[in-house]
């Protein structure tokens, strides 16, 4: 089973409407990345979020991180074309993240966002 | 800033064959690392370099490998490629700091 999961796998959203997209952990979850993909393109870096309940935005987009529920949710109001693309939650499991870049991350799957004007 | 660049962008090789991979990473970051990026498989780590040691490796075989320069560049080799092995290869870089790690466009690898 996949240690991070994401959903919705795939979404369609009229523009100007509001979404989100969780990331569930199986193991431990100190930190988490989000990241948005265009097709086969490089990750472009969001948001990072280090402690539980914290939250950041930026622009539009909104992630929290709930320790307890091993969860974290990117939130996006009012959407725009220029969100489109793959979002992606990336984490180092099962340990503290610490400095010297932690380690390898390990990502979700993805979740596809296309907007509909 | 110039941000974490690879080459080449695309390439295409034929099974058995063996191909390196180059990352530059982004000026005073001395981490870099390598990831795979196959359909259907989603973004997989690799490898893991620090201060020209390998830190850590995914659950890849040993035909996968790599190293880092003085300069902090790395390499990955890929020595008698799969099929499989056709991919989106990224490179990262990020300070030794508690920090983000930074992407590359990647090089696309098609086995043919």
């Amino acid at each position: 089973s996949q240690e991070l999961e994401q959903s919705p796998q795939s979404l369609i959203v009229q523009e100007g409407k509001n979404l989100t997209i969780n990331c569930t952990s199986s193991k431990t979850l100190y930190g988490l990345y989000w990241y948005k993909q265009k097709y086969g393109e490089g990750l472009i870096f969001l948001m990072m979020l280090q402690k539980g309940g914290e939250e950041k935005s930026h622009e539009k987009i909104t992630a929290k991180l709930d320790e307890k529920k091993q969860q974290s949710s990117l939130h996006i109001t009012a959407s725009q074309p220029s969100h489109a693309g793959i979002y992606l939650c990336g984490a180092v499991l099962g340990k503290r993240y610490s400095g010297g870049g932690a380690d390898g991350l390990t990502f979700g799957k993805g979740t596809h966002l296309i907007i509909q004007p | 800033e110039a941000g974490v660049t690879q080459s080449p962008t695309h390439l295409i090789k034929t099974r058995g064959q063996q191909v390196t991979l180059r990352c530059s990473p982004i000026s005073g970051h001395t981490s870099v690392y390598w990831y795979q990026q196959a359909l259907g498989l989603g973004l997989q780590f690799l490898l893991w370099y620090d201060e020209g040691e390998e830190r850590n490796r995914g659950n890849f075989p040993p035909r996968f490998s790599g190293r880092q320069f003085p300069n902090y560049s790395s390499e990955l080799n890929v020595n008698a490629l799969e099929l499989e092995d056709s991919a989106l290869y990224l490179c990262a870089s990020s300070t030794s700091s508690n920090q983000p790690q930074h992407f590359g466009d990647g090089t696309r690898l098609s086995i043919l």
